[in-house]
């Protein structure tokens, strides 16, 4: 069990450049969630995968955002023409296909938008 | 919709002594699971324990304790001999009848030595 893995820990980029994370799983976890986390809050529910299917999108969801799950292994989640706003830790968690099975997360990757 | 509500922005505890955290939650869904989960200063969300809405029992893990009051719709956690190294953030949590974890806005611990 090598964790979830996020890559890159950290991404700097001006406003209106498109940003590409990815989220490696651990192995035997068919779910996958994408969560958002701004300075002293909690983390809010972006998106859900089990295997390749995105079962869930949050509001928070814009159309500028969008996450696949190719093959049902890894994640990406990709902002386009991103804004300030999007400044956030981004949080990748995955989970056993079980009721109540609680979130692995990975360390995150944090964006800074200039 | 499903709220969870965490009241006490931050906490102090002496190292050594008791300390419980508060957490509300709402829902409607007659079968739900609730978490607890750390995040400590280096960002990574640690899973810490687990309580079931149709659990009699308030779960334990070593020196973490769950104090479910389902009337109440309260699920506080209980960490005895506070150790320095629980110094983080903590984060109530709650499943419902989807597959989403929705999270509170946290209380940060802080362990006096």
């Amino acid at each position: 069990d090598t964790g979830v893995s996020q890559d890159p820990r950290h991404k700097i980029t001006k406003r209106g450049q498109n940003v590409t994370f990815r989220c490696d799983p651990i192995s035997e976890h068919n779910r996958l969630y994408w969560y958002r986390q701004t300075l002293g809050q909690g983390p809010e529910f972006l998106t859900y995968f089990q295997n390749e299917a995105q079962l869930e999108k949050s509001r928070l969801l814009s159309d500028r955002f969008s996450a696949e799950r190719p093959k049902g292994s890894f994640s990406t989640l990709e902002i386009q023409r991103t804004e300030q706003g999007d400044s956030a830790m981004y949080l990748c968690a995955s989970s056993l296909d079980r009721q109540y099975s609680p979130l692995h997360f990975g360390n995150g990757t944090r964006l800074t938008v200039t | 919709a499903q709220k969870i509500t965490q009241t006490q922005p931050g906490m102090f505890v002496q190292e050594k002594e008791a300390v419980t955290l508060d957490c509300t939650y709402d829902t409607s869904d007659q079968s739900y699971g609730l978490f607890w989960y750390k995040q400590p200063s280096s960002g990574e969300m640690i899973f810490l324990i687990y309580q079931g809405s149709y659990d009699e029992q308030n779960a334990t893990e070593g020196r973490y304790s769950l104090n479910f009051q389902k009337a109440r719709k309260s699920a506080n956690l209980v960490i005895s001999a506070s150790q320095l190294g629980d110094s983080a953030m903590y984060f109530c949590a709650m499943v419902g009848g989807g597959f989403k974890t929705i999270f509170g806005a946290g209380t940060r611990l802080f362990v006096k030595a």
